[in-house]
C-alpha cells in the first residue's frame, strides 16, 4: 500500500526499557510528524521534520525521548528508560509539506510500558 | 501563537439530530483549517478543510466555513447517524517554510439509535 505504515503496531516493555518506533511515511512526503494520544485524551504533538531543516522538537515531554530521519524518509522515536506515564498510541503522519498541508496518518504503535 | 480551541465532549445526540462541534483558532498569517476525524478503532483521516477565508469546505454531509471576523471553523452536520460517532478534530496549518499542523483537544461524539 501507499499508505503511511508503522512498526511494531503493538508494543509491551518493562520499565526503565527502551523502546524505539518506526514510522515510514509515504514516499515523497518532505513533512513528517510525531503525535502522542494517552487513552480518551488528544493529539499531544511531540515533533515536526521538514525536509533538510533542523527538527522542531518542541513537543518533546522530557530528555528520555528523540526522534531521527535518516535519508529524509523513516524516521525512528526512541524513548529512553521507559515510565509507565509513556504508554499511550503514538502516531506519525506525513504530508507534502511545503505544496500541501493535509496530514496522513499511520495506524499507531500502541506502547504498554509495565 | 497559534492554537486550537474546540468544545470540550462528550457531545451525545440521537440519531437524526443536527451537529456542531464548535471551533476557534488563533493564528499568525493566514492559516488552512482542517477536521480530522477518528472512528472507533481506525486511525486518524481528513474530513474536510478549507483554506480561505468564506471558503466552505464539505464532506459526508459535514459541513464547516472559515470566519475570518470570528477566527472560527465549527463543524456541522444536518442529520447525525450513528456510524457518526468518533472523535472529531479541529486543526489549522501555516506556513512556517513548511507546513505545520496544530490540532485541537478533540471532541467525542456519540449518536444513539
Amino acid at each position: 500500500g501507499a499508505g503511511v505504515s508503522q512498526s511494531p503496531s503493538n508494543k509491551v516493555t518493562e520499565k526503565g526499557k527502551d523502546v524505539e518506533l518506526r514510522c515510514d511515511p509515504i514516499s515523497g512526503h518532505t513533512a513528517l510528524y510525531w503525535y502522542r494520544q494517552s487513552l480518551g485524551q488528544g493529539l499531544e504533538f511531540l515533533i515536526y521534520f521538514q525536509g533538510n531543516s533542523a527538527p522542531d522538537k518542541s513537543g518533546l515531554p522530557s530528555d528520555r525521548f528523540s526522534a531521527e530521519r535518516t535519508g529524509g524518509s523513516v524516521s525512528t522515536l526512541t524513548i529512553q528508560r521507559t515510565q509507565q506515564e509513556d504508554s499511550a498510541v503514538y502516531l506519525c503522519a506525513s504530508s507534502l509539506g511545503q505544496t500541501q498541508e493535509t496530514q496522513y496518518f499511520g495506524p499507531g504503535t500502541r506502547l504498554l510500558v509495565l | 501563537g497559534n492554537s486550537v480551541t474546540q468544545m470540550e465532549g462528550p457531545v451525545t445526540l440521537s440519531e437524526e439530530a443536527f451537529l456542531t462541534i464548535n471551533c476557534t483558532y488563533t493564528a499568525t498569517g493566514y492559516p488552512s483549517l482542517f477536521w480530522y476525524v477518528q472512528y472507533p478503532g481506525e486511525g486518524l483521516q481528513l474530513l474536510l478543510k478549507a483554506t480561505k477565508a468564506d471558503d466552505k469546505g464539505s464532506n459526508k454531509g459535514f459541513e464547516a466555513t472559515y470566519r475570518k471576523e470570528t477566527t472560527s471553523f465549527h463543524l456541522e452536520k444536518g442529520s447525525v447517524q450513528v456510524s457518526d460517532s468518533a472523535v472529531y478534530f479541529c486543526a489549522l496549518s501555516v506556513n512556517t517554510g513548511g507546513f505545520k499542523t496544530i490540532f485541537g483537544a478533540g471532541t467525542r461524539l456519540f449518536v444513539k439509535a
